[in-house]
């Protein structure tokens, strides 16, 4: 079966801190991959997507990054977090349901920055 | 930009009641349109996804599309409580990436 899978689940870290985030899909091969933040009163904002290894395209410029080191696997990370980068961060990939595509996320990490 | 705009709510309905979502969209050239569903907390999942002018409808589900009009909405049949979530409107920009609205909170009480 197809699962896509994210951690950690939650994290408290100090502004100026680094970060990583994990997400990896199974089931599937050389899936579109999605990060999406959802902000506290606002909707969800993409911020990058990947259409294979080392392929990254990114919507909105700031203090993260993504990398794609395998097939399956996509990290968010920043090298210094801002208070702004608080949030709730979102995996998805691209499934094929019932003949359509469609985005499947992953459960979440919701990141505090204090 | 391309923008999806759904009134934030919240909508109030009584158990039974018929829910309607609605949502507005800006970019024309949009092809397919999605309905997602989250639970306080929790990440967003798929209700159903729309890509013809008129009506589809799934269970207590219809999703309803005019492209002409830029405009999508989602009825809930029979509203029960465990309908209460927020409900975010997404729109396919390409490649599959897709532009969401902030959601609308229903709310359904017993």
């Amino acid at each position: 079966s197809q699962t896509i899978h994210q951690w950690p689940a939650t994290l408290v870290q100090p502004v100026g801190s680094p970060l990583s985030l994990e997400c990896t899909v199974e089931g599937t091969s050389n899936p579109n991959l999605y990060w999406y933040r959802q902000a506290a009163g606002r909707g969800l904002q993409l911020l990058f997507y990947s259409v294979g290894i080392g392929q990254i395209s990114s919507e909105v410029p700031q203090n993260l990054s993504a990398s794609r080191p395998q097939d399956r696997q996509f990290i968010l990370s920043s090298k210094k977090l801002l208070l702004s980068d608080s949030g709730f961060y979102l995996c998805a990939w691209r499934q094929s349901v019932s003949g359509a595509n469609v985005l499947t996320f992953g459960a979440g990490s919701r990141l505090t920055v204090l | 930009q391309k923008e999806v705009e759904q009134n934030s709510g919240p909508l109030s309905v009584p158990e039974g009641a018929i829910a309607s979502l609605n949502c507005t969209y800006s970019d024309r050239v949009s092809q397919s349109f999605f309905w997602y569903r989250q639970y306080s907390g929790k990440s967003p999942e798929l209700i159903m996804s729309i890509y013809s002018n008129g009506d589809k409808e799934d269970g207590r589900f219809t999703a309803q599309l005019n492209k002409a009009s830029q405009y999508v909405s989602l009825l809930i049949r029979d509203s029960q409580p465990s309908d209460s979530a927020t409900y975010l409107c997404a729109v396919n920009r390409g490649y599959s990436t897709l532009t969401f609205g902030k959601g609308t909170m229903l709310l359904v009480s017993p």
